[in-house]
């Protein structure tokens, strides 16, 4: 079983459109949760950290249940720019530098 | 600011030849990272460096591969001798001393090993 899981996609939503992205992960000794995005051949890039309250940035919300080990990312009004990879990523618990990455999920946005 | 940099950006070679990988971390920055994605596989730490010392390293695949960072500053990563198995693109991540969670990446090397 990988360590964190996500819904490979593609989502491909038109304009205007709100979409979801859900992501499980095993570790429950993680500590810290990440979404990170990564553009087609390029390096991932941090797009919000995931707090137990839930944050919101922009037209980006992140929430996280603990008890369920599970994540989410939702994108409201998608742009055509927002197409890329949303990779879910945990802290490695126990290791606290180690990151660990799900195998992302692709989301391509339409005119 | 600069970003972190890695060198080269892309690398052929033939199996059983040596590479070596280079990273220069941001400006500051103590904490330094290695991953590697090979195809169609999710992105897998390597190992983690505090200035000059090795932190974890339970992510390196073998002992073909040599992480160093001299001097606490750039890293490098050699691969000898490299196997088909190698091929992927080999991230670098730093993250400054209060922090190893917010981590920069830098654009990855490509390595294609034929």
């Amino acid at each position: 079983r990988k360590e964190v899981e996500q819904d490979p996609g593609p989502f491909n939503v038109p304009e205007g459109a709100t979409v979801a992205f859900n992501c499980t992960y095993s570790n429950s000794a993680s500590q810290s949760f990440f979404w990170y995005r990564q553009d087609c051949r390029k390096e991932p890039k941090l797009l919000m950290s995931v707090y137990s309250s839930g944050n919101e940035d922009g037209r980006f919300t992140a929430q996280l249940n603990r008890a369920s080990q599970y994540i989410s990312l939702l994108i409201r009004d998608s742009k055509l720019s927002d197409s890329a990879t949303y990779l879910c990523v945990v802290n490695g618990g126990t290791s606290y530098g180690k990151l660990t990455f799900g195998q992302g999920t692709i989301l391509t946005v339409h005119p | 600011e600069a970003g972190v940099t890695q060198f080269p950006s892309h690398s052929v070679i033939e199996k059983g030849q040596t590479v070596t990988l280079r990273c220069d971390p941001i400006s500051g920055h103590d904490n330094l990272y290695w991953y590697r994605r090979v195809m169609g596989k999710e992105i897998k730490f390597l190992l983690h460096f505090v200035k000059e010392s090795k932190q974890d390293e339970s992510g390196m695949p073998n002992n073909r591969f040599l992480a160093e960072r001299t001097g606490g500053t750039y890293s490098t990563l050699k691969v000898q001798p490299a196997e088909l198995e190698d091929s992927g693109v080999y991230f670098c991540a730093s993250s400054p001393p209060s922090s190893s969670y917010e981590q920069y990446f830098g654009p990855g090397t490509r390595l294609t090993v034929t």
